[in-house]
């Protein structure tokens, strides 16, 4: 089965502006979670949504953002980009199982 | 603040060999996770582990998690070039949880 869908791959955007990632979970998975990973800090959860609701959060100021759709797919926005958002963003979706993981969006903010 | 320590963060070694990571909390986790991850990629996930004392063992690679669930090791036996890559270790804090505790990563260098 197709696994986990996240585009774009690799996106540059300028300081202040806002970006929308994406993400289609296997089919049948209704979890679907966003990770934040960079050399300093490692992976860093952001939040976790299950049937267009949000579940988790984790300690990410007020300019990340997601939501799920019906289909179960997600999007995360980030407003206001910093230099320091830059970063692999990482998403994956869970059956109740393990988590299977996406190849990531490479942010780079300058 | 990093909940889970992984050591060693870098470790390069000849193929054949054997090595061990190491992943300590000291909180108690319901589950422990270990992924590889290749560049350019996302992790993929090796092994669950939720008992404590539990072994799991794929192939070369030995997973064991603490008696107390605070800590894991994974020991990778005869080393091959295929096996360099970074493992990750992450733990989920109860049952069913869906927000997992990295751990900083051991990047991993097998040579020929």
């Amino acid at each position: 089965k197709a696994g986990v869908t996240q585009t774009p791959r690799y996106l540059i955007k300028t300081r202040g502006q806002q970006v929308t990632l994406s993400c289609s979970p296997i089919s049948g998975h209704r979890s679907v979670s966003w990770y934040q990973q960079t050399p300093g800090q490692g992976l860093q959860f952001l939040f976790e949504y299950f049937s267009e609701t949000q579940r988790n959060k984790g300690n990410f100021p007020g300019r990340f953002s997601g939501r799920q759709f019906s289909n179960s797919r997600s999007e995360m926005n980030v407003s206001t980009l910093e230099l320091g958002d830059s970063a692999l963003y990482l998403c994956a979706s869970s059956g109740g199982g393990g988590y299977t993981f996406g190849s990531g969006t490479r942010l780079t903010v300058v | 603040t990093q909940l889970l320590e992984q050591s060693p963060q870098f470790l390069s070694i000849q193929e054949g060999e054997n090595l061990t990571v190491y992943c300590n909390s000291s909180s108690v986790f319901s589950s422990l996770q270990w992924y590889r991850q290749e560049p350019g990629e996302g992790p993929v996930l090796l092994v669950t582990v939720v008992t404590g004392g539990e072994v799991k063992k794929l192939k070369r690679l030995t997973f064991q998690f603490g008696d107390a669930r605070k800590d894991s090791s994974l020991h990778i036996t005869a080393a091959q070039p295929g096996d360099t890559g970074l493992y990750l270790c992450a733990g989920a804090h109860f049952q069913g949880a869906q927000k997992l505790v990295f751990g900083q990563g051991t990047r991993l260098t097998i040579n020929p």
